[in-house]
């Protein structure tokens, strides 16, 4: 079955850098890549996803990118402020591959200091 | 907005009690799923369901059972509760054709501890 490996578990940034959180995959069938993200004590939110027909999706200032050769993804969120600090959890699956639900990662805390 | 409720924030429960955790989503969604989740871990399917009396093993099944006697109720059950149980669940429910492709839409979450 699917494997989805998270890196790094914890992150810590200055507020108006960058974050960068990346997943990899282990089943070359899977298609769709969602991301949450949960907040302290709130449950966990759909942020953005992607499909594997396209290599990229931006929302304002978050992004993911997906390079299916490789078998990796990752969120990308630029000019990051507090109201960013959560942990975010990549998932992978099989669209189309019958009752097959999503395997999530283990998650990122990320931590953006004022 | 969806909104999928749990019947009950915190349990305090003893070893080897019978617990039930209770989901009722209000949107008609076919998909519910059980989620565990633990510092480290990430979020662990239990169990989950496509269809009423339907139901599907997840990845840690073992010491669950579920039960989906209608469309917006799936409930948890753990017959014999023990210490190694004390965790977050998580229910979550979907809308999709395909119970791998909706967004998820989870509850607030019951935080179960075990003595």
């Amino acid at each position: 079955g699917e494997n989805v490996e998270q890196h790094p578990s914890t992150l810590s940034v200055q507020e108006g850098d960058s974050a960068v959180i990346k997943c990899t995959y282990s089943d070359s069938a899977s298609n769709y890549f969602p991301w949450y993200k949960q907040e302290l004590g709130k449950r966990p939110q759909l942020i953005i996803d992607i499909r594997s027909n396209v290599g990229e999706k931006k929302d304002q200032r978050i992004a993911v990118t997906l390079n299916k050769t490789a078998k990796h993804f990752s969120l990308h969120i630029t000019e990051t402020q507090p109201e960013d600090s959560a942990v975010y959890f990549c998932a992978a699956t099989t669209r189309g591959g019958g009752n097959t639900p999503l395997v999530f990662g283990k998650g990122t805390r990320l931590s953006v200091i004022a | 907005d969806v909104k999928v409720t749990q019947s009950s924030r915190y349990l305090v429960k003893r070893t080897g009690e019978k617990v039930f955790l209770e989901c009722v989503q209000d949107m008609d969604h076919e998909n519910m799923f059980w989620y565990r989740q633990d510092p480290g871990l990430g979020l662990r399917l239990i169990y989950f369901s496509y269809d009423v009396k339907m139901k599907e093993k997840g990845d840690i099944p073992e010491g669950y059972s579920v039960s989906r006697e209608k469309k917006e109720r799936f409930s948890l059950i753990l017959e014999s509760a023990s210490t190694n149980q004390t965790s977050m669940y998580l229910c979550a429910s979907s809308d999709s054709d395909l119970i791998n492709t909706g967004e998820l839409f989870f509850g607030e979450g019951s935080r179960l501890t075990v003595l």
